[in-house]
């Protein structure tokens, strides 16, 4: 079956401006997390969804991250106000379920901010 | 709290030799432990995952995994390395109540023909 999914695979943004980034998890998958990668880092969680609702969102850096899911399925990553510290790759992953679930990795999307 | 360590960030190998790639784990509660891949510009793959059973973990490509918790580690190794296997290796760790994965900062593998 189809697997994690998110667009777009590389994004090119001048500082200040707004992104939105898009993630299609496996369908019937009812958690779905963000992580950001740097370079030579591992993953790190911004936020994590169980169904529509945002269940735990502490690891997100500020206030211009915000994240939503409206329907339970597809999520949406929003940035306010890029900084070039913003500059990572995004991962979403969803699983069945927190814990022990094993959570299942999209390609992520590269954002460069200038 | 949990937190995962990998000791090397970047391991050689020649083909045909033991891969060892080591993963020290903190947890203050029972944990749940997980090593994915991750090749050149792709997503990261599960390769074995430990969640209480069976304390040596078996994945794909003929990875395995120990967990050992006397000495909190969950090291992976491969007795013979393929050239193939040269990729980023994260080791990650969850709690069965935890909503978020704490990964590693890699280690890179490489395979000398």
């Amino acid at each position: 079956g189809a697997g994690v999914s998110q667009t777009p695979s590389n994004k090119v943004t001048e500082k200040g401006k707004y992104v939105e980034l898009r993630c299609d998890p496996i369908s019937g998958h009812t958690a779905l997390y963000w992580y950001r990668q740097s370079l030579g880092q591992g993953p790190e969680f911004l936020i994590y969804f169980q169904g529509t609702g945002a269940a735990d969102d502490s690891g997100l850096p500020n206030d211009r991250f915000f994240a939503v899911r409206p329907e339970g399925s597809v999520s949406t990553l929003k940035i306010q106000r890029t900084e070039r510290g913003d500059s990572a790759v995004y991962l979403c992953a969803s699983s069945l379920g927190p814990g022990q679930e094993t959570q299942y990795f999209g390609p992520g999307t590269r954002l460069l901010v200038l | 709290a949990q937190s995962v360590t990998q000791l090397g960030s970047h391991v050689s190998v020649s083909e045909g030799a033991l891969v060892l790639l080591r993963c020290n784990y903190s947890s203050s509660v029972p944990p749940y432990l997980f090593w994915y891949v991750q090749y050149p510009n792709q997503g990261l793959q599960l390769l074995l995952k430990y969640t209480s059973a069976a304390t040596l973990v078996k994945g794909i490509n003929g990875f395995e995994a120990e967990f050992k918790k006397s000495e909190t580690s969950f090291h992976l190794t491969k007795p013979s390395a393929h050239m193939s296997d040269a990729a980023e290796y994260f080791c990650a760790v969850s709690a069965a109540t935890g909503n978020q994965f704490y990964f590693g900062t890699g280690t890179s593998l490489t395979v000398i023909p």
